[in-house]
């Protein structure tokens, strides 16, 4: 299968900006999201990026993609403590949109 | 309201034993996924379907199995087979767009 590599964790002070890295291998890749996941719950689809486009702004969170290096970013502005959460990266094509995943990292929001 | 709906919560199974997991949705989505998440691994996918009838294997389908006789309605049986079979599992489903929605997942334990 495609590999999606996250690092594993980041530590972050409420207020700053948080910037979550995810590198991917498949240069079939699609589309690319970022998915949040709190404990115990599901995972909260966040945003996704379309593979032909370099940057999408939601509100805080703000999403680039450089596709000649296979590197996607997610970049969360003026971190709260409901951020604290795991956040996974994960890529589709468009043939039958399955996902594959990253291993998720935990951001920690500390005061 | 709509959504996708996984029952029960929590699980408990004894070994030798084949337990069935839920997964319901009113979102009148044709897609719909399962996938499994360790401790400190991204999610990794058992099974989907793109349509009513019809389902495919993922990349860890041993010791699974599903059926999709409606189309709000996609659910993983849990066989005996399956060795290691303590996870959370997490249901997806998909409509015409990219985008995939979760539900709130299922853990089970084997006692």
């Amino acid at each position: 299968g495609e590999d999606v590599e996250q690092s594993l964790f980041l530590s972050v002070r409420e207020g700053d900006s948080s910037v979550i890295n995810c590198t991917y291998t498949d240069s079939s890749s699609t589309y690319l999201y970022w998915y949040k996941q709190e404990p115990g719950a599901g995972l909260q689809l966040l945003t996704y990026i379309f593979s032909n486009m370099d940057m999408k702004q939601d509100q805080r969170l703000t999403v680039l993609l450089n596709k000649k290096d296979k590197h996607l970013s997610l970049r969360i502005a003026d971190t709260q403590t409901g951020d604290s959460a795991i956040y996974f990266c994960a890529e589709s094509s468009s043939n039958d949109y399955k996902l594959s995943f990253g291993a998720g990292t935990t951001v920690t929001v500390r005061a | 309201d709509g959504g996708i709906t996984q029952s029960p919560k929590y699980l408990f199974r004894k070994e030798g034993q084949n337990v069935t997991l839920s997964c319901e949705q009113n979102l009148n989505h044709d897609a719909m996924y399962w996938y499994r998440q360790d401790p400190g691994q991204g999610l990794r996918l058992i099974y989907y379907s793109q349509i009513v009838n019809d389902f495919q294997k993922g990349d860890i389908a041993e010791g699974y199995s599903v059926s999709r006789e409606k189309k709000e309605s996609f659910p993983l049986t849990v066989t005996s087979a399956q060795k290691n079979p303590t996870a959370f599992y997490l249901c997806a489903s998909r409509g015409t767009g990219p985008e995939a929605f979760f539900g709130q997942g299922t853990r089970l334990t084997v006692v």
